[in-house]
Formats: C-alpha cells, sequence, structure tokens
C-alpha cells in the first residue's frame, strides 16, 4: 500500500521569505500523480500544484515549485515571497497511475505566515 | 474546474440520530467520493460512488453505517448512522478532474456529535 509522510506538523515563515515542506511516499508503481493541496481556515481543500511522475521536469506554478527526487520518492514544495494568504493546513497526496482517483494524504503540515 | 456544493456546511448532532450530507456538482461527473477529515488529522477515503451503481466502501467503513445515494451526476448524499462522539468529523466530498488524477472538493460538512 502507498503512504505519504509529512515530516513537520507546524512551520512558520515571515512574509516575503521562502519555506520549503518536506513529503515522502512509498510506492512499487512507476507510474502516479503527486499533489500538494492547500486547506486555508475556511476549510475548502484547494490544489495547489501537481505533479506527474513520468515528468522529470518539476512544476512550477508562480509562486509555487516542487523538487520531484522520484529515486528517493522526495516531493517537496517551496513557497516563494511568502503571503500572509498562505497560511494553511498544506496536504502531500498520492494517486495511482490507474484512474481509480484514490488519493492517499499525508497528514499535513501547519505553515503560519508571520507579519 | 468543478463547483461543488455541500449542505449543511455544519450541524451539531446528538448520539443515536443519523444525518444525511447532500453533495451538489455544477457539471456531471462519473465518480464521486467521499471523504472523512476527523479533528486534526489527515483525509481519510470513505468509498466511491458513481452513478447507477454501488458505492464502493473502503476499509473500515461499511454501508450500514455510511449508506450513500448516487441518483445522477450531478448529486449524492452520504448519510452517517446512528452517530458517536467518534463519528465528529468534516466530512468532504470530491470529484475527479478530468485524466491527471487530481480532486476538486466541497467546502465539507463539520459534524459534532454530543
Amino acid at each position: 500500500a502507498q503512504t505519504v509522510t509529512q515530516s513537520q506538523p507546524e512551520m512558520s515563515v515571515q512574509e516575503a521569505e521562502t519555506v520549503t515542506l518536506s513529503c515522502t511516499y512509498d510506492t512499487s508503481e512507476s507510474n502516479y500523480y503527486l499533489f500538494w493541496y492547500k486547506q486555508p481556515p475556511s476549510r475548502q481543500m484547494i490544489l495547489v500544484i501537481r505533479q506527474e511522475a513520468y515528468k522529470q521536469q518539476n512544476a512550477t506554478e508562480n509562486r509555487f515549485s516542487v523538487n520531484f527526487q522520484k529515486a528517493a520518492k522526495s516531493f517537496s514544495l517551496k513557497i516563494s515571497d511568502s503571503q500572509l494568504g498562505d497560511t494553511a493546513m498544506y496536504f502531500c497526496a498520492y494517486a495511482g497511475g490507474g484512474s481509480n482517483y484514490k488519493l492517499t494524504f499525508g497528514k499535513g503540515t501547519l505553515l503560519t505566515v508571520n507579519p | 474546474s468543478a463547483v461543488i456544493s455541500q449542505k449543511p456546511s455544519r450541524d451539531i448532532c446528538q448520539r443515536g440520530t443519523s444525518l444525511t450530507i447532500q453533495c451538489q456538482v455544477d457539471s456531471q461527473v462519473t465518480m464521486m467520493f467521499w471523504y472523512r477529515q476527523q479533528p486534526g488529522q489527515s483525509l481519510t477515503l470513505i468509498a466511491t460512488a458513481n452513478q447507477g451503481s454501488e458505492a464502493t466502501y473502503e476499509s473500515g467503513f461499511v454501508i450500514d453505517k455510511f449508506p450513500i445515494s448516487r441518483p445522477n451526476l450531478t448529486f449524492s448524499t452520504l448519510t452517517v448512522s446512528n452517530m458517536s462522539p467518534e463519528d465528529s468529523s468534516i466530512y468532504l466530498c470530491s470529484v475527479a478532474g478530468g485524466n491527471t488524477g487530481e480532486l476538486f472538493f466541497g467546502e465539507g460538512s463539520r459534524l459534532t456529535v454530543l
């Protein structure tokens, strides 16, 4: 079974600085997807960024980028120029390459951006 | 993307009662998913609901406790039956977004069982 591990329960960063959230996973599949989801205090889960395992290039979305190390099974999220609105719980998630869309989530990292 | 509406957004329930959560999507989707997020915890998949067939439940979840309906391609309900305080959680409805593996989520329904 796939597992997703987020080893940082909480993190904080000053506004405008850069922060990196860690995620490791375990799988025997060769084709899969990895995601970072954000859950602000308002509760709605929002997709931040997505990475296909077959792509070597790291995904980027504006201030958000990932460091995908397939051999190490590592998938960290870097947030540049942190903003107060980035304060949220961040979940790393894994989906197998089949079409069943079952996501396995990590336990989450609570990120607080301080003014 | 899909717009997903859930009702109720929150409720306080008495032990032993049942509550039905509704999930409405603004487009037709084949697969809908129900997740549970216990306090301070991550999300756990309860079941997958496909229109026209019975829901598929994950290990640890049973139909008698969490009956699900999927009458059409835009709507689903999850009932939490015979509730106990251990059922206090956020229940989230989600739908698949194309063929990229990602899911879109509703805002969730926060249930507190006294």
